[in-house]
């Protein structure tokens, strides 16, 4: 099946800084969904991207489907953005998600 | 608008025993998947359902298993509980467009199972 890979696992960062998430995916997708895992589980949807840009207030994501990758930018980041942040993908006939392991972002104030 | 709902919110079930968990999707949506996402890790897929049908298994051993009612609300049933079962249980719903376009999955809070 497709694989995702998530980078950095980690990132911490200070309030008002900027970030870049990315997604690399093994295979042509058909969906990709960006999402923030909040502390109580909550998946919440940030975008649908399977090709080109799309932006909403401070985030803004960019998926490349030819060079099977997706980048998640967070601008001036406050410390309601902490969670986790997930990549998942689906592809050819499947509709299932296929997750990647996520990036854990903290915001310190 | 109600975004998917399931329940219970929290459980707390013993080796051996068998556990239902409930989702009822967006109104209008046809199509819940259940997800198993263990501390640490992405949501793993189970089982996708789409008018009543099974449209879609992951690599779940045979003590999942789940059903789609009439009205679109599922159940996700787990037979002989194991402590490996201990995770928080997602339902996602979608429109399930066969022929393509825009097929995006809305998740409900989850349940989160513990298994003493």
């Amino acid at each position: 099946g497709i694989q995702v890979e998530q980078s950095p696992p980690d990132l911490i960062l200070q309030e008002g800084a900027n970030s870049t998430l990315r997604c690399n995916f093994s295979d042509s997708v058909n969906n990709l969904q960006w999402f923030h895992q909040n502390p109580w589980g909550q998946l919440i949807n940030l975008f649908y991207i399977p090709s080109g840009t799309k932006q909403n207030g401070r985030l803004s994501a960019t998926t490349v489907a030819t060079e099977r990758y997706s980048l998640l930018y967070i601008s001036s980041s406050q410390t309601t953005d902490s969670g986790v942040y997930f990549c998942a993908v689906s592809s050819g006939s499947a509709r299932q998600l296929t997750f990647g392991s996520g990036t854990q972002l903290t915001v310190l104030p | 608008d109600a975004g998917v709902t399931q329940s219970p919110t929290h459980l707390i079930k013993t080796r051996g025993q068998h556990v239902t968990l409930r989702c009822s999707p967006i109104s209008g949506h046809k199509s819940v998947s259940w997800y198993q996402q263990v501390l640490g890790q992405g949501p793993q897929f189970i089982f996708q359902y789409y008018e009543k049908e099974e449209r879609g298994r992951g690599n779940f051993p045979d003590r999942f298993s789940a059903r789609q009612f009439p009205n679109y609300s599922s159940e996700l049933n787990v037979n002989a509980l194991l402590l490996g079962d201990s995770a928080l249980y997602l339902c996602a719903s979608s429109l399930f467009r066969t022929g393509g376009g825009k097929n995006i999955q809305y998740f409900g809070a989850g349940t989160r199972l513990s298994v003493l």
